[in-house]
């Protein structure tokens, strides 16, 4: 079974600072890995994802992450927080290849949330 | 850029109450999802759906959950009599093709009194 491991369940980091949310997985296989963001009483919104193209996966808002094999990673990184980016961030799995006529579940981390300060 | 609609977004029934939680997936999507998430906890798989049958279910969906597409655009998730621990935000997704493709809803909030 699949799993991802978020490290740290809150982060708070200066406004400018750089912003890392770190994730770990568990697959015997490389997986499909997502970033998904949830802002206060909202959805889900797709960040990033890596699909076995390039190892370094840019999204939106500012936000990149780079697939690591060998440390079975894929942390989320800005440059330079901004007070809009506090959020819940979730990383999320799921198998590489398309199984059940193309239909994937999503299994997500613990979810980490984001604190900017002023 | 096409959505995926949830409705209502916020619900409140008492337990043992029937309850149905309706989704508008995008329309040239074939898989169709719920998922739910706890107040405070991580996003749980339910159980996903294509060419009008279940494709996969967790432990979660058990007999007092069932899913169906009545009209070839809504996505309906039943409780048949809700629990105080079915409190929590249910989302919506559709996708063209696995999990490469996922649209969320913005998601519907069960309060179960």
């Amino acid at each position: 079974a699949q799993s991802v491991t978020q490290l740290g369940s809150h982060v708070s980091v200066s406004e400018g600072a750089l912003v890392l949310l770190r994730c770990n997985y568990s697959s015997s296989v490389p997986p499909y890995l997502f970033w998904y963001v949830q802002y206060p009483n909202q959805g889900l919104q797709l960040l990033l994802k890596y699909t076995s193209a390039a190892t370094l996966v840019k999204g939106i808002n500012g936000f990149e992450a780079e697939f690591k094999k060998s440390e079975t990673s894929f942390h989320l990184t800005k440059p330079s927080a901004h007070m809009s980016d506090a959020a819940e961030y979730f990383c999320a799995v799921s198998p590489p290849y398309i199984s059940n006529f193309g239909n994937e579940k999503l299994t997500f981390g613990t979810g980490t949330r984001l604190t900017i300060i002023p | 850029e096409p959505e995926v609609t949830q409705t209502p977004s916020h619900q409140v029934t008492q337990m043992g109450q029937e309850v149905i939680l309706r989704c508008v997936p995008i329309s040239n999507h074939l898989y169709f999802y719920w998922y739910r998430q706890i107040l405070g906890q991580k996003v749980e798989f339910l159980v996903s759906f294509y060419n009008n049958e279940i494709s996969e279910k967790s432990e979660i969906f058990d007999d007092q959950f069932s899913v169906e597409r009545p009209d070839g655009s809504n996505f309906t998730l039943k409780i048949r009599s809700t629990k105080l621990e079915d409190s929590a935000m249910y989302f919506c997704a559709s996708s063209r093709w696995g999990a490469n493709g996922y649209t969320f809803g913005s998601g519907t909030r069960l309060t179960v009194v």
